[in-house]
């Protein structure tokens, strides 16, 4: 099955870029899908088909998708930002036709 | 605007049943496929199936094949999950979310409704 792997972590200080990677076999081939999830809600599409926003999301959120792994971007960090990041992606290959990465916890300092 | 209210959810011994209901809004139910996805305590998210617009074609996570059934209700806006032969590692919190046309991604979540076997 395709896996996805992401950093169970990241910290970042007000005002400045978060990263988040998800790592996979050839993702570059993929269309990536990125969530954002804040304790006790539903998870929030921010970023689909690797860097296309949907409406109302802020241009602070950016996706890229090259080679094997593909990144989220957070620019100027806000404290609302701090959430749990999920990748996910389309495979036939495996027992879940939709995958997703194992999520991280983005921190804001 | 997109508003899907899950309902259904509970406590069931392992072996037991129960079936999960989304209800639909603000958007043409008939047009979209739709899923269900669920997330246990404390850990990511799993796809677990997926309809499409008409009923037409249904797909399944290994983990779930035949015990659970989707379905749905064009008439009354309404998605369904039949779950049969519950175990443990079924308990989380059942998501309804509906298809971003084109996309292969999820663009709307309803609140969730818990499941605990």
């Amino acid at each position: 099955s395709y896996v996805l792997t992401q950093p169970p972590s990241v910290s970042v200080a007000p005002g400045q870029t978060a990263r988040v990677t998800c790592g996979g076999d050839n993702i570059g081939s993929k269309s990536v899908h990125w969530y954002q999830q804040k304790p006790g809600q539903a998870p929030v599409l921010v970023v689909f088909d690797d860097d296309d926003r949907p409406s109302g999301i802020p241009e602070r959120f950016s996706g890229s998708n090259s080679g094997n792994t593909a990144t989220l971007t957070i620019s100027r960090v806000e404290a609302g930002d701090e959430a749990d990041y999920y990748c996910q992606v389309w495979d036939t290959s495996g027992d879940h036709l939709y995958v997703f990465g194992s999520g991280t916890k983005v921190t804001v300092l | 605007q997109v508003q899907l209210v899950e309902s259904g959810g509970g406590v069931v011994h392992p072996g037991g049943s129960l079936r999960l209901s989304c209800a639909a809004s603000g958007f043409t139910f008939s047009s979209y496929g739709m899923h269900w996805v669920r997330q246990a305590p404390g850990k990511g998210l799993e796809w677990v199936t997926f309809i499409r617009y008409d009923g037409g074609n249904k797909y399944y996570a290994d983990s779930v094949k035949g015990r659970f059934f989707i379905s749905r209700d064009n008439s009354k806006n309404t998605l369904h999950l039949q779950m049969n032969s519950l175990r443990p590692e079924d308990t989380a919190l059942y998501f309804c979310a509906k298809e971003m046309m084109n996309y292969l991604t999820f663009d709307s979540w309803g609140q969730g409704t818990p499941v605990t076997v």
